[in-house]
């Protein structure tokens, strides 16, 4: 079956840090993979995404690239902002083998903090 | 601004009690969701449904069950709550279109005692 592993948590960085979550998959055929963000007290919403193989997803300063030889798509950005904190969950959807019907394999999630 | 509804934020119940938790959604998809969200675990798909009255299990669909009546709105139901199904439970729907983005709801935080 499909699954997702993200690198574990918490993680805490200072403001104008680098960040980098890993996040790698197994999933059947070629699934398309997302990053989710949910902020405090939210539910969650689409921060990026990539539908095939060498495709870049970015959004908000964030970045993320779909690595089919190592099936992985870790999150990146380049000076993380307070307002960042929240937690990340990587996803994938797959229809290997008939409709996916949207449906999403999540991984744990990954906690963000950032300080000033 | 499109939006999926969640009845409660917070609840709290009593082991045996039959609980329902519903959802609305003003975007008019095809597909909803119903996933339970546990530090550690990340979310996990209770049930979804692809379209009125049609309803498929997900991977923890036991002491569940989901109703779906209406396009728009999509039910869990806990037949007999117990206190393993203290969680937060996240609502979301998404076009028919494969690979397409889903929409979260809120949740809500259930407590069973």
């Amino acid at each position: 079956g499909n699954s997702v592993t993200q690198m574990e948590g918490p993680v805490t960085l200072s403001e104008e840090a680098f960040l980098t979550i890993n996040c790698t998959y197994t999933a059947t055929g070629y699934p398309s993979l997302f990053w989710y963000v949910q902020y405090p007290g939210e539910g969650l919403q689409l921060l990026l995404k990539a539908t095939k193989a060498d495709d870049k997803g970015s959004n908000k300063g964030f970045e993320a690239t779909y690595r089919k030889e190592t099936t992985s798509f870790h999150l990146e950005k380049g000076s993380v902002q307070v307002s960042d904190s929240a937690v990340y969950f990587c996803a994938l959807s797959s229809n290997a083998g008939g409709t996916s019907y949207g449906k999403l394999t999540f991984g744990q999630g990954t906690i963000l903090t950032v300080h000033p | 601004d499109v939006k999926v509804t969640q009845s409660s934020r917070y609840l709290v119940k009593r082991t045996g009690e039959k609980v329902f938790l519903e959802c609305v959604q003003d975007m008019d998809h095809e597909n909803m969701f119903w996933y339970r969200q546990d530090p550690g675990l990340g979310l996990r798909l209770i049930y979804f449904s692809y379209d009125v009255k049609m309803k498929e299990k997900g991977d923890i669909p036991e002491g569940y069950s989901v109703s779906r009546e209406k396009k728009e709105r999509f039910s869990l139901i806990l037949e007999s709550a117990s206190t393993n199904q203290t969680s937060m439970y996240l609502c979301a729907s998404s076009p028919i279109q494969e690979m397409s983005e889903a929409f979260f709801g809120q949740g809500t935080r259930l407590t069973v005692v």
